[in-house]
Protein backbone atom coordinates (compact mmCIF):
# COMPACT_ATOMS: atom_id res chain seq x y z
CA UNK A 1 0.00 0.00 0.00
CA UNK A 2 0.88 3.49 -0.64
CA UNK A 3 2.06 6.24 2.25
CA UNK A 4 3.13 9.45 2.57
CA UNK A 5 5.39 10.91 4.87
CA UNK A 6 6.10 14.59 5.75
CA UNK A 7 9.06 15.92 7.79
CA UNK A 8 9.45 17.52 10.43
CA UNK A 9 6.26 17.57 11.69
CA UNK A 10 6.91 20.76 13.39
CA UNK A 11 9.21 23.61 13.09
CA UNK A 12 9.91 27.01 14.65
CA UNK A 13 12.62 29.25 12.48
CA UNK A 14 13.30 32.87 13.17
CA UNK A 15 12.28 35.24 10.40
CA UNK A 16 15.26 35.33 7.33
CA UNK A 17 16.26 31.71 7.82
CA UNK A 18 16.12 29.00 5.64
CA UNK A 19 13.51 26.47 5.01
CA UNK A 20 13.40 23.16 3.60
CA UNK A 21 10.23 20.47 4.41
CA UNK A 22 10.67 16.98 3.03
CA UNK A 23 8.48 14.72 1.60
CA UNK A 24 8.22 11.22 0.38
CA UNK A 25 5.90 8.41 -1.29
CA UNK A 26 6.41 4.91 -1.10
CA UNK A 27 4.48 2.02 -2.86
CA UNK A 28 3.63 3.56 -6.17
CA UNK A 29 5.98 4.99 -9.11
CA UNK A 30 5.81 8.31 -10.87
CA UNK A 31 3.44 9.80 -9.11
CA UNK A 32 2.07 13.80 -9.41
CA UNK A 33 2.85 15.09 -6.26
CA UNK A 34 1.75 18.33 -4.46
CA UNK A 35 2.27 20.90 -2.06
CA UNK A 36 -0.29 23.42 -0.08
CA UNK A 37 -0.51 25.48 2.31
CA UNK A 38 -3.02 26.12 5.19
CA UNK A 39 -3.19 29.44 7.03
CA UNK A 40 -4.71 30.02 10.54
CA UNK A 41 -6.47 26.19 10.11
CA UNK A 42 -8.55 27.30 7.29
CA UNK A 43 -8.30 26.96 3.42
CA UNK A 44 -5.99 25.99 0.89
CA UNK A 45 -3.67 27.25 -1.01
CA UNK A 46 -1.79 25.37 -3.83
CA UNK A 47 1.43 26.30 -4.20
CA UNK A 48 3.45 23.83 -6.54
CA UNK A 49 2.83 20.64 -8.35
CA UNK A 50 4.73 18.14 -10.08
CA UNK A 51 3.71 15.88 -12.59
CA UNK A 52 7.80 14.35 -13.01
CA UNK A 53 11.44 14.52 -11.74
CA UNK A 54 12.26 17.99 -12.58
CA UNK A 55 9.29 18.94 -13.42
CA UNK A 56 7.50 21.52 -11.36
CA UNK A 57 4.20 24.05 -11.56
CA UNK A 58 4.38 27.64 -9.38
CA UNK A 59 0.60 28.53 -9.10
CA UNK A 60 1.94 31.81 -6.49
CA UNK A 61 4.41 33.26 -6.89
CA UNK A 62 6.01 33.98 -3.90
CA UNK A 63 9.13 33.24 -1.04
CA UNK A 64 8.90 29.65 -1.67
CA UNK A 65 10.38 27.20 -4.33
CA UNK A 66 10.05 23.16 -4.57
CA UNK A 67 11.97 20.55 -6.11
CA UNK A 68 11.73 16.94 -7.15
CA UNK A 69 15.58 15.57 -6.93
CA UNK A 70 14.06 12.18 -7.00
CA UNK A 71 10.69 10.26 -8.85
CA UNK A 72 9.08 10.07 -5.13
CA UNK A 73 10.68 12.94 -3.17
CA UNK A 74 9.00 16.54 -3.33
CA UNK A 75 11.30 19.11 -1.53
CA UNK A 76 9.47 22.63 -0.17
CA UNK A 77 12.37 25.50 0.18
CA UNK A 78 13.31 29.27 1.23
CA UNK A 79 16.48 30.86 1.46
CA UNK A 80 14.90 33.89 3.89
CA UNK A 81 11.42 32.98 5.58
CA UNK A 82 9.42 35.71 6.24
CA UNK A 83 6.42 36.25 9.07
CA UNK A 84 3.53 35.29 6.09
CA UNK A 85 5.51 32.38 5.72
CA UNK A 86 4.20 30.90 8.86
CA UNK A 87 1.34 27.59 8.26
CA UNK A 88 0.44 24.23 7.71
CA UNK A 89 2.13 22.59 4.82
CA UNK A 90 0.58 19.85 3.35
CA UNK A 91 1.89 17.23 0.84
CA UNK A 92 -0.21 15.26 -1.19
CA UNK A 93 0.47 12.99 -4.17
CA UNK A 94 -1.69 10.93 -7.00
CA UNK A 95 -1.59 8.42 -9.83
CA UNK A 96 -0.52 9.96 -12.99
CA UNK A 97 -3.59 10.52 -14.83
CA UNK A 98 -5.59 10.60 -11.98
CA UNK A 99 -7.37 13.36 -9.75
CA UNK A 100 -7.81 11.87 -6.41
CA UNK A 101 -5.47 13.40 -4.00
CA UNK A 102 -3.76 11.49 -1.15
CA UNK A 103 -2.57 13.87 1.76
CA UNK A 104 0.30 13.69 4.14
CA UNK A 105 0.57 14.48 8.26
CA UNK A 106 1.04 18.20 7.26
CA UNK A 107 4.29 20.35 8.95
CA UNK A 108 3.28 22.92 11.06
CA UNK A 109 5.91 26.40 10.46
CA UNK A 110 5.98 28.82 13.05
CA UNK A 111 8.33 31.93 11.79
CA UNK A 112 9.38 34.24 14.53
CA UNK B 1 -11.17 29.91 -12.70
CA UNK B 2 -13.26 27.24 -11.05
CA UNK B 3 -14.64 28.85 -7.70
CA UNK B 4 -16.16 26.14 -5.01
CA UNK B 5 -18.21 27.84 -2.52
CA UNK B 6 -18.81 25.92 1.64
CA UNK B 7 -20.65 27.51 4.54
CA UNK B 8 -17.56 28.13 7.31
CA UNK B 9 -19.39 26.90 10.02
CA UNK B 10 -22.39 24.05 11.24
CA UNK B 11 -23.29 22.62 14.40
CA UNK B 12 -25.60 19.75 15.13
CA UNK B 13 -26.36 17.93 18.38
CA UNK B 14 -25.29 14.28 18.77
CA UNK B 15 -27.39 11.66 16.88
CA UNK B 16 -28.43 14.13 14.68
CA UNK B 17 -27.75 14.25 10.66
CA UNK B 18 -25.78 16.39 9.44
CA UNK B 19 -25.47 18.28 6.16
CA UNK B 20 -22.46 20.23 4.78
CA UNK B 21 -23.46 22.07 1.68
CA UNK B 22 -20.99 23.03 -1.89
CA UNK B 23 -21.29 24.66 -4.75
CA UNK B 24 -18.85 24.45 -7.69
CA UNK B 25 -18.81 26.71 -10.99
CA UNK B 26 -17.19 24.82 -13.98
CA UNK B 27 -20.24 22.59 -15.19
CA UNK B 28 -17.35 20.44 -17.20
CA UNK B 29 -16.54 18.85 -13.15
CA UNK B 30 -15.50 15.64 -13.47
CA UNK B 31 -14.94 14.37 -10.14
CA UNK B 32 -16.30 16.08 -6.86
CA UNK B 33 -14.59 15.08 -3.66
CA UNK B 34 -15.10 15.29 0.26
CA UNK B 35 -12.53 15.48 2.60
CA UNK B 36 -12.19 15.31 6.50
CA UNK B 37 -9.39 17.17 8.14
CA UNK B 38 -9.02 16.78 12.34
CA UNK B 39 -7.13 19.43 14.60
CA UNK B 40 -3.64 19.31 13.38
CA UNK B 41 -3.77 16.76 11.00
CA UNK B 42 -3.53 16.10 6.60
CA UNK B 43 -6.62 15.90 5.04
CA UNK B 44 -8.42 12.51 4.62
CA UNK B 45 -10.24 11.19 1.52
CA UNK B 46 -14.02 10.59 2.74
CA UNK B 47 -15.62 10.04 -0.52
CA UNK B 48 -16.40 11.10 -4.48
CA UNK B 49 -18.47 11.18 -6.82
CA UNK B 50 -18.25 10.78 -10.40
CA UNK B 51 -20.36 13.86 -12.25
CA UNK B 52 -22.78 11.51 -13.91
CA UNK B 53 -24.39 10.26 -10.67
CA UNK B 54 -26.91 11.06 -8.70
CA UNK B 55 -26.09 9.95 -5.30
CA UNK B 56 -23.34 7.54 -3.73
CA UNK B 57 -24.31 6.20 -0.17
CA UNK B 58 -21.30 4.57 1.81
CA UNK B 59 -22.22 3.66 5.53
CA UNK B 60 -23.17 6.76 7.38
CA UNK B 61 -22.40 9.27 4.55
CA UNK B 62 -24.33 10.17 1.64
CA UNK B 63 -23.39 12.45 -0.87
CA UNK B 64 -26.05 14.05 -3.38
CA UNK B 65 -24.90 15.52 -6.76
CA UNK B 66 -27.63 18.22 -8.09
CA UNK B 67 -25.46 18.93 -11.57
CA UNK B 68 -28.13 21.67 -13.21
CA UNK B 69 -27.53 23.69 -9.91
CA UNK B 70 -23.50 22.81 -9.30
CA UNK B 71 -24.49 21.72 -5.76
CA UNK B 72 -23.46 19.05 -3.66
CA UNK B 73 -23.86 18.03 -0.37
CA UNK B 74 -22.55 15.41 1.94
CA UNK B 75 -25.21 14.25 4.68
CA UNK B 76 -23.57 11.94 7.75
CA UNK B 77 -26.44 10.34 9.37
CA UNK B 78 -25.83 9.71 13.14
CA UNK B 79 -23.26 12.07 13.57
CA UNK B 80 -20.47 11.53 16.40
CA UNK B 81 -18.46 13.98 18.58
CA UNK B 82 -15.90 11.87 16.38
CA UNK B 83 -17.02 13.58 13.00
CA UNK B 84 -16.29 16.75 14.37
CA UNK B 85 -13.27 18.18 12.36
CA UNK B 86 -13.28 20.56 8.82
CA UNK B 87 -14.81 19.03 5.70
CA UNK B 88 -13.49 20.20 2.38
CA UNK B 89 -15.32 19.80 -0.66
CA UNK B 90 -13.29 19.76 -4.00
CA UNK B 91 -13.85 19.77 -7.84
CA UNK B 92 -11.68 18.74 -11.04
CA UNK B 93 -12.45 18.75 -14.35
CA UNK B 94 -9.37 16.77 -15.43
CA UNK B 95 -7.07 19.29 -16.45
CA UNK B 96 -5.76 21.09 -13.77
CA UNK B 97 -5.10 20.12 -9.79
CA UNK B 98 -8.14 19.93 -7.53
CA UNK B 99 -10.29 23.03 -6.42
CA UNK B 100 -10.94 22.88 -2.96
CA UNK B 101 -13.29 25.12 -0.93
CA UNK B 102 -12.35 26.93 2.21
CA UNK B 103 -13.50 24.04 4.33
CA UNK B 104 -17.17 23.90 6.56
CA UNK B 105 -16.15 23.23 10.48
CA UNK B 106 -18.30 20.85 12.00
CA UNK B 107 -19.11 20.72 15.96
CA UNK B 108 -20.95 18.23 17.21
CA UNK B 109 -22.87 18.87 20.80
CA UNK B 110 -22.82 16.10 23.00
Amino acid sequence: SQTIHQWPATLVQPVGSPLSLECTVEGTSNPNLYWYRQAAGRGLQLLFYSVGIGQISSEVPQNLSASRPQDRQFILSSKKLLLSDSGFYLCAWSVQGTDTQYFGPGTRLTVL
Amino acid sequence: GEDVEQSLFLSVREGDSSVINCTYTDSSSTYLYWYKQEPGAGLQLLTYIFSNMDMKQDQRLTVLLNKKDKHLSLRIADTQTGDSAIYFCASTSGNTPLVFGKGTRLSVIA
